[in-house]
């Protein structure tokens, strides 16, 4: 089966860049989202098909992916982004694989 | 507004049927596939499947495939998710969410089950 790999913590400070990483085989060849979970909510979605950001998400937040390895960057991050973070991509049986998570502290 | 809306949540024993529900509003429920995802206490997002109300088209994840069953009422716009016999591990929150071409857009507020003697 698919496997998508998070670190499974990164640390930032206030106003610095936060990039996230997931790697998977030829993961490049794939859509990868990425969602963000606050404590005790429901997960969000905050980039789409590799780099597109929904409706309501702020700018600070894009995306890559190529190779193995899809990256959340989170540019000028602020107190409200810590959260736990999720990448996803379709495999081949049309089952959606999530990242395991990676919880983003902002300090 | 675009939501979906979740049953709340439930306490139930050992051996106990259950069926959740999450209910579409604000867009056209047939049109789009509804995923169904776990979350046990304090770990991370497991995909359990999806299914199309417009036709009741239904995939499983290997690893729930004959675990759940999933299910649709495309006239009351509402998706379920049902077990036949609970065990302590079903434990968990579960969410539903909408599929729009590649991401999970929408989300439900999630139905916390609780399974235990």
């Amino acid at each position: 089966s698919y496997e998508l790999t998070q670190p499974p913590s990164v640390s930032v400070s206030p106003g610095q860049t936060a990039s996230i990483t997931c790697s998977g085989d030829k993961l490049g060849d794939k859509y990868v989202c990425w969602y963000q979970q606050k404590s005790g909510q429901s997960p969000v979605l905050v980039i789409d098909q590799d780099t597109k950001r929904p409706s309501g998400i702020p700018e600070r937040f894009s995306g890559s992916n190529s190779g193995n390895t899809a990256t959340l960057t989170i540019s000028g991050t602020q107190a409200m982004d810590e959260a736990d973070y999720y990448c996803q991509a379709w495999d081949s049986s049309s089952s959606a694989v999530f990242g395991g998570g990676t919880q983003l502290t902002v300090l | 507004e675009v939501q979906l809306v979740q049953s709340g949540a439930e306490v139930k024993k050992p051996g106990e049927s259950l069926k959740i529900s999450c209910k579409g509003s604000g867009y056209s429920f047939t049109s789009y596939w509804i995923g169904w995802v776990r979350q046990m206490p304090g770990k991370g997002l497991e995909w359990m499947g999806m299914i199309y109300p417009g036709d009741s088209d239904t995939r499983y994840s290997p690893s729930f495939q004959g675990q759940v069953t999933m299910s649709a009422d495309k006239s009351i716009y509402t998706a379920y998710l049902q077990w036949s016999s609970l065990k302590a591990s079903d434990t968990a929150m579960y969410y539903c969410a909408r599929l729009d071409v590649n991401g999970m857009d929408v989300w439900g507020q999630g139905t916390t089950v609780t399974v235990s003697s």
